[in-house]
C-alpha cells in the first residue's frame, strides 16, 4: 500500500494559463475523489469517480474544470483559463466500497496551485 | 445544507489532555469522520463513528451522539507533535457518499 499520490506537488501559472493535476490512487481503490482546499477552510467536495465513471459534480466545478479517470486509475482534474480565485490546495482521496475500513477516504499529499 | 461547527483554536500543555467538539446539521447522515492535518500537508484520517459511542484507538478516542448532533476527539497524553489542525467531516448519504468538513481547529500543544 503506497498511498495517494499526487503530481505534481505544486505549481505557479499566470491567469489564463491551463493546468492539469494528476491523481494515482490506492490501488485497489475503485472510489476517488477531487476536494479543494483554501487556507484556513476544511477541504470542499468537487467531484466523484467510481471506476471510470463520474458521478457526481459539485457546483463548485465551473465549467473551466474537467476531470477524468480514463481507465479507472489514474485521474486527472484540468482548469482551463485560470484565475486568482483558482489559487488553492487540490487533493485527491480514494476509498474502496469493500473491506475492513470500506468507504474511508485515504488523502493524497495535494496539489498546491498559485495563479499569479 | 449542511452546517458543521468546531472551534477554530485551541492550546493545550504537553502531557494533558484535550477535548475537541463538533456539532453538526446535515440531512442523511451517514457516519462522522475525524483527519489530522498539519500545515501544508494531507489530511490523515484518526477515527470514524457510525454509531452513538465512544472509539478508542491510543492516546485518540472519537465520541458520536447522533441524536444530539455532537461528536468529540479526545487526546491523551498531548505531544508536540499533535500540534495541527483537526477536521470534523461528516459523510451524507449520497450517491457519492462525499465529505463535508468543518472549518478545523487548529490545536497548538505548548511546553
Amino acid at each position: 500500500d503506497t498511498g495517494v499520490s499526487q503530481d505534481p506537488r505544486h505549481k505557479i501559472t499566470k491567469r489564463g494559463q491551463n493546468v492539469t493535476f494528476r491523481c494515482d490512487p490506492i490501488s485497489e481503490h475503485n472510489r476517488l475523489y477531487w476536494y479543494r482546499q483554501t487556507l484556513g477552510q476544511g477541504p470542499e467536495f468537487l467531484t466523484y469517480f467510481q471506476n471510470e465513471a463520474q458521478l457526481e459534480k459539485s457546483r463548485l466545478l465551473s465549467d473551466r474544470f474537467s476531470a477524468e479517470r480514463p481507465k479507472g486509475s489514474f485521474s486527472t482534474l484540468e482548469i482551463q483559463r485560470t484565475e486568482q480565485g483558482d489559487s488553492a490546495m487540490y487533493l485527491c482521496a480514494s476509498s474502496s466500497n469493500r473491506g475492513f475500513r470500506r468507504e474511508t477516504q485515504y488523502f493524497g499529499p495535494g496539489t498546491r496551485l498559485l495563479v499569479l | 445544507g449542511q452546517n458543521i461547527d468546531q472551534p477554530t483554536e485551541m492550546t493545550a500543555t504537553e502531557g494533558a489532555i484535550v477535548q475537541i467538539n463538533c456539532t453538526y446539521q446535515t440531512s442523511g447522515f451517514n457516519g462522522l469522520f475525524w483527519y489530522q492535518q498539519h500545515a501544508g500537508e494531507a489530511p490523515t484520517f484518526l477515527s470514524y463513528n457510525v454509531l452513538d459511542g465512544l472509539e478508542e484507538k491510543g492516546r485518540f478516542s472519537s465520541f458520536l451522539s447522533r441524536s444530539k448532533g455532537y461528536s468529540y476527539l479526545l487526546l491523551k497524553e498531548l505531544q508536540m507533535k499533535d500540534s495541527a489542525s483537526y477536521l470534523c467531516a461528516v459523510r451524507v448519504q449520497t450517491g457519492a457518499n462525499n465529505l463535508f468538513f468543518g472549518t478545523g481547529t487548529r490545536l497548538t500543544v505548548i511546553p
